[in-house]
Order: C-alpha cells, then sequence, then structure tokens
C-alpha cells in the first residue's frame, strides 16, 4: 500500500529565509508525487508535480521539489520566502488506480516578519 | 485553465435535513471527479470517487446512502448529505482529474455546519 509521510508538522520560517518542506513516501514502483498548498479555508492549489523525467521539478509561486529515489523523498524548497507563502502544505503520491492520490498529514509553515 | 468550483461555498442547516453540494469543472471536462472531507488541521479523507455515468465508488466506512453522489454530466458532480447531523459538519472538498495522470485540481470547498 502506498503511504506519505511529512515529518513536520508545523515549520516557522523568517521571511526571506529558505525553506524545504520533507515528504517521504512509499510506493511499489515508480510514483507520481504532487505538492498542494492550502490557505485557510479554501481547497488546494497545485504546486508542482513529478510524473518521470528531470528529477528536479519547477513549480509555481518559485518553488521546486526534488525527488530522490534513493530516499523515496520528495522534499518541497523554496530559496526566499514570502509571508503570503503561509499556509498548509501537503505532499501527496499517486497511483495507476484510477487516479486516486494519497495525501500526507500537512505540514503548516507559518512565517515571521 | 483547469478551474474548479464548488457551491455553495458555506450552508448552515438544520439537522435531519439534506444539503446539495456542485462541484464544477469550469473549462474542462471531467469523467472523475473525487469528494473528501477534511476535519480541522488534518489532511484530506476521500470519501468516493464519482465517474460520468456510472456508479460513484465509495470508500470504506463511508456510508453510500448518506452521502448521494451524481455524476450526470462531464462537468458536474453533486454530493447530497442526506438527513444531516451535527457530526456531519465538515468541509468538503471535491476535485477532478486533469492535465495528466493522477493530476487533481480541486475546489475552494464547502464548509457545511449542521445545527
Amino acid at each position: 500500500a502506498q503511504s506519505v509521510t511529512q515529518p513536520d508538522i508545523h515549520i516557522t520560517v523568517s521571511e526571506g529565509a529558505s525553506l524545504e518542506l520533507r515528504c517521504n513516501y512509499s510506493y511499489g514502483a515508480t510514483p507520481y508525487l504532487f505538492w498542494y498548498v492550502q490557505s485557510p479555508g479554501q481547497g488546494l492549489q497545485l504546486l508542482l508535480k513529478y510524473f518521470s523525467g528531470d528529477t528536479l521539478v519547477q513549480g509555481i509561486k518559485g518553488f521546486e521539489a526534488e525527488f530522490k529515489r534513493s530516499q523515496s523523498s520528495f522534499n518541497l524548497r523554496k530559496p526566499s520566502v514570502h509571508w503570503s507563502d503561509a499556509a498548509e502544505y501537503f505532499c501527496a503520491v499517486g497511483n495507476t488506480n484510477a487516479g486516486k492520490s494519497t495525501f500526507g498529514d500537512g505540514t503548516t509553515l507559518t512565517v515571521k516578519p | 485553465g483547469a478551474v474548479v468550483s464548488q457551491h455553495p461555498s458555506w450552508v448552515i442547516c438544520k439537522s435531519g435535513t439534506s444539503v446539495k453540494i456542485e462541484c464544477r469543472s469550469l473549462d474542462f471536462q471531467a469523467t472523475t471527479m473525487f469528494w473528501y472531507r477534511q476535519f480541522p488541521k488534518q489532511s484530506l479523507m476521500l470519501m468516493a470517487t464519482s465517474n460520468e455515468g456510472s456508479k460513484a465508488t465509495y470508500e470504506q466506512g463511508v456510508e453510500k446512502d448518506k452521502f448521494l453522489i451524481n455524476h450526470a454530466s462531464l462537468t458536474l458532480s453533486t454530493l447530497t448529505v442526506t438527513s444531516a447531523h451535527p457530526e456531519d459538519s465538515s468541509f468538503y472538498i471535491c476535485s477532478a482529474l486533469a492535465g495528466g495522470p493522477n493530476t487533481q485540481y480541486f475546489g475552494p470547498g464547502t464548509r457545511l455546519t449542521v445545527l
């Protein structure tokens, strides 16, 4: 069975500092991997996705993520965080079964001024 | 592109009444949509997979007679919470598959409060 672990429940960074959110997955084959962001009271917005090819994936809002098969990880990074990045971030792994994805428990990002 | 809307964005109802939530794909057709429930400070819990023209597939533990799903067209899926009770109060989110394998685009969610 597939699973996703986001080890950090809550992360606080200063505005302008770099950010890395961790995601580890468990899946038997090459996974489809996603990062989503959710602002309070809103749905989820897709930041980026990985299916195959280049293991460094660029997304929207200046985010990127790197797929590391040897570590079963897909960590999200941003070189300089803005106050508007404060939100909940979800990592997800998809399988070929009817398009379903499994979501991690999320990481809450707080940005200090 | 790939915009999904939900209506209403919030609803308050009395216990025992039924509530219908709509999920629409605005600029694409979606044969598959998903319905999730999210409790505060928690992740998304998949309730069911909605397939256009066929019966929905419910996840284990989700009452199909309680949460009626209809996917009558390629752009619209509806979730009806029947005989709602306070424990059904939650944030309900839909998504639609588009833009590559397993890629889901989410609606903005519907906050349901049952009094």
